[in-house]
């Protein structure tokens, strides 16, 4: 069974960094790509940035592009977003999620967010 | 960027009544390759999303055949045939054609 951990959300000043770490568990972590996502109360889910299984093909949202860094270490089977000069609008739960690759006729993939984690909590205020 | 935009905001529900969502894009989810890159997800009170509906009607792994999606171009629906008490939470499509992703902002179903 594919179990994912999110940590490392805190309570953070306007400006300051933090980084998160999604550990996985239950399956070959290089296999998959891997998904950030946020849930802000009030306005929904936000799609935040994608990782390819070896980590050479990374995706941000346009809110987040310049400040945040996707990467993950597949010896340790953890996924990372780094977050700098953090702002009061990126608080919110940030959720990990598995990609599952589905394959489609003449060699192509379709992924979609199959296993989530329960999210960690991200708090920006002075 | 493609915005999708979900209709109703709220939908109260009968238990075993069909309940319909819809979802529409800016502009064509389909791909050249023929298929709709359109995802649903539900998330139920306190727990993290999970997905119910990918490719535009193709039920994920363990979703109940109650759920079901359909549509073509910019306009999509999932339909709960029976809508059962533990199918409360906020549903969200989703356009899976190109980056950025991006959610419509959710349809909240409740039990009358």
């Amino acid at each position: 069974e594919v179990q994912i951990v999110e940590s490392g959300g805190d309570l953070v000043q306007p400006g300051r960094s933090l980084r998160l770490s999604c550990g996985v568990s239950g399956f070959t972590f290089s296999d998959f790509a891997l998904t950030w996502v946020r849930h802000v109360p009030g306005k929904g889910l936000e799609w935040l940035s994608t990782i390819g299984g070896t980590g050479d093909d990374t995706y941000y949202a346009d809110a987040v592009k310049g400040r945040f860094t996707i990467s993950r270490d597949n010896p340790k089977s953890t996924l990372y977003l780094q977050m700098n000069s953090l702002r009061a609008e990126d608080s919110g739960l940030y959720y990990c999620a598995t990609m599952k690759r589905q394959q489609l006729v003449r060699g192509n993939y379709y992924y979609y967010m199959d296993v989530w984690g329960r999210g960690t909590t991200v708090t920006v205020s002075s | 960027d493609i915005v999708m935009t979900q209709s109703p905001l709220s939908l109260p529900v009968t238990p075993g009544e069909p309940a319909y969502i819809s979802c529409r894009s800016s502009q064509s989810l389909l791909h050249s390759n023929g298929y709709i890159y359109l995802d649903w997800y539900l998330q139920k009170p306190g727990q993290s999303p999970q997905i119910l509906i990918y490719l535009g009607s193709n039920r994920a792994s363990g979703v109940p055949d109650r759920f079901s999606g359909s549509g073509s171009g910019t306009d999509f629906t999932l339909k709960i045939s029976k809508v059962e008490a533990e199918d409360v939470g906020i549903y969200y499509c989703m356009q899976a054609l190109k980056p950025p992703l991006t959610f419509g902002g959710g349809t909240k179903v409740e039990i009358k």
